[in-house]
């Protein structure tokens, strides 16, 4: 049981390039979660999925997008890559929005310059 | 707008000490409260807590929360190394998103 994986798990991205992270769990949580979490800060929520088809934004979805298409896979797409999104991206998933805890991958380090 | 504040942000003690770690809030249509251990990478689960004073407790760590005045504690009895790391404290909302503190970073001297 893999849990919740996350790749890659380091990249670097010059200004105006543009990557997807990829998050795929194995646990069938209808729960997804992207999350950055910069130096010395707490997790900010970027986008968030209630099920399979279902997206909405959190807290900081500027520059972001993410689609799921299955109960699986939740990637998130970053287009023309900032500075200020250098961050450690989290993709975390849970089997209900309230009840139960959230499981996290393992994380990217992203490093745009 | 909601908002989840820790304390200290950074505490330094020696093995065998008791330490205490806070989390206020500020949320609007509270869920639950959560803490997480952060080491080198991802936050690991430790509590969830929904109801005022009962005790949750694992180990040499126990969580408590009061409602009424809106914070939470974390306790860690008889440190040992191993338990240096980042304690996250969120805040589930009714729209089922964590609101995050900025995290207590313990260091626990030989």
């Amino acid at each position: 049981n893999a849990g919740v994986t996350q790749t890659p798990k380091f990249r670097i991205l010059k200004i105006g390039q543009s990557m997807t992270l990829q998050c795929t769990q194995d646990m069938n949580h209808n729960y997804m979660y992207w999350y950055r979490q910069d130096p010395g800060m707490g997790l900010k929520l970027i986008y968030y999925s209630v099920g399979a088809g279902i997206t909405d934004k959190g807290e900081v979805p500027n520059g972001y997008n993410v689609s799921r298409s299955t109960t699986e896979d939740f990637p998130l797409r970053l287009e023309l890559a900032a500075p200020s999104q250098t961050s450690v991206y989290f993709c975390a998933s849970s089997q209900t929005g309230g009840a139960y805890e959230q499981y996290f991958g393992p994380g990217t380090r992203l490093t745009v310059t | 707008e909601d908002k989840v504040v820790q304390s200290p942000l950074s505490l330094v003690v020696h093995e065998g000490d008791t330490v205490t770690l806070n989390c206020s809030y500020e949320v609007t249509n509270f869920r639950s409260l959560l803490w997480y251990k952060q080491e080198k990478k991802a936050p690991t689960f430790l509590f969830m807590l929904t109801s005022s004073g009962i005790e949750k407790k694992s180990g040499r760590l126990s969580s408590i929360l009061d409602k009424k005045e809106l914070f939470s504690i974390l306790n860690i009895t008889a440190t040992q190394t191993g338990d240096s790391a980042v304690y996250l404290c969120a805040v589930l909302d009714s729209n089922y998103q964590l609101i995050w503190g900025a995290g207590t970073k313990l260091i626990i001297k030989p």
